[in-house]
């Protein structure tokens, strides 16, 4: 069963770089049928992809914070990470990452972690 | 982009009666490309159905998806308790996915 689970650093403050990583168990993040893709989800709202990963280094991010994401894959440890630079209160949410198939869907999904931003 | 809207916000509805979900695109959404995920509260979401109406593993056949082009339909047909949550629709037409902003689905 393949599982996925978030860590992160809780708080951050403004203008401060978010990182946070995902740990994969039950697949392989180098098996090369997938991506591998962050989610966000404002308090009280949607859910906003923020892009994803192919383990050949191969990225797609959401054009509305392609200028501050970035996202990395460590077969070794078989996680991968994301990067969001000079973040804003409008960043707080919950992080998900989650599994791309190649034909489109998200599955599965972590259990995502809250990541507020506040001075 | 591809704007999803959902209706309607939300449905009230007891447990035994049928549940009908709308998602509508602002563009044709091409190859069927187009999913439903439910989200309980406090938790992740989970993938329901793929391609418009291709079940995932495990999800029962009680739920089913219909549509196409800028119209697409997720019909519950038999409301359990378990399935009052949230559901979500998501394009992947295109290589920038997004998501409609959500049905609530609660107990009437």
């Amino acid at each position: 069963q393949v599982q996925l689970q978030e860590s992160g650093p809780g708080p951050v403050k403004p203008s401060e770089t978010l990182s946070l990583t995902c740990f994969v168990s039950g697949d392989s993040v180098s098996r090369g049928n997938e991506y591998w893709s962050w989610i966000r989800q404002p308090p009280g709202k949607g859910l906003e992809w923020i892009g994803h990963m192919f383990y050949t280094g191969r990225t797609n991010y959401n054009p509305s914070l392609k200028s501050r994401v970035s996202i990395s894959i460590d077969t070794f440890n078989n996680q991968f990470s994301l990067k969001l630079v000079s973040v804003t209160v409008a960043d707080t949410a919950v992080y998900y990452c989650a599994r791309f198939d190649t034909s489109g869907w998200f599955d599965p999904w972590g259990q995502g972690t809250r990541v507020t931003v506040s001075s | 982009e591809i704007v999803l809207t959902q209706s309607p916000g939300t449905l009230s509805l007891s447990p035994g009666e049928r549940a009908t979900l709308s998602c509508w695109a602002s563009q044709s959404v091409t190859g069927s490309r187009l999913a439903w995920y439910q989200q309980k509260s406090g938790q992740a979401p989970r993938l329901l159905i793929y391609d418009v109406s291709s079940r995932a593993t495990g999800i029962p056949d009680r739920f089913s998806g219909s549509g196409s082009g800028t119209a697409f339909t997720l019909t519950i047909s038999r409301l359990e308790p378990e399935d009052f949550a949230v559901y979500y629709c998501q394009q992947y037409g295109t290589s920038l996915y997004t998501f409609g902003p959500g049905t609530k689905l609660e107990i009437k």
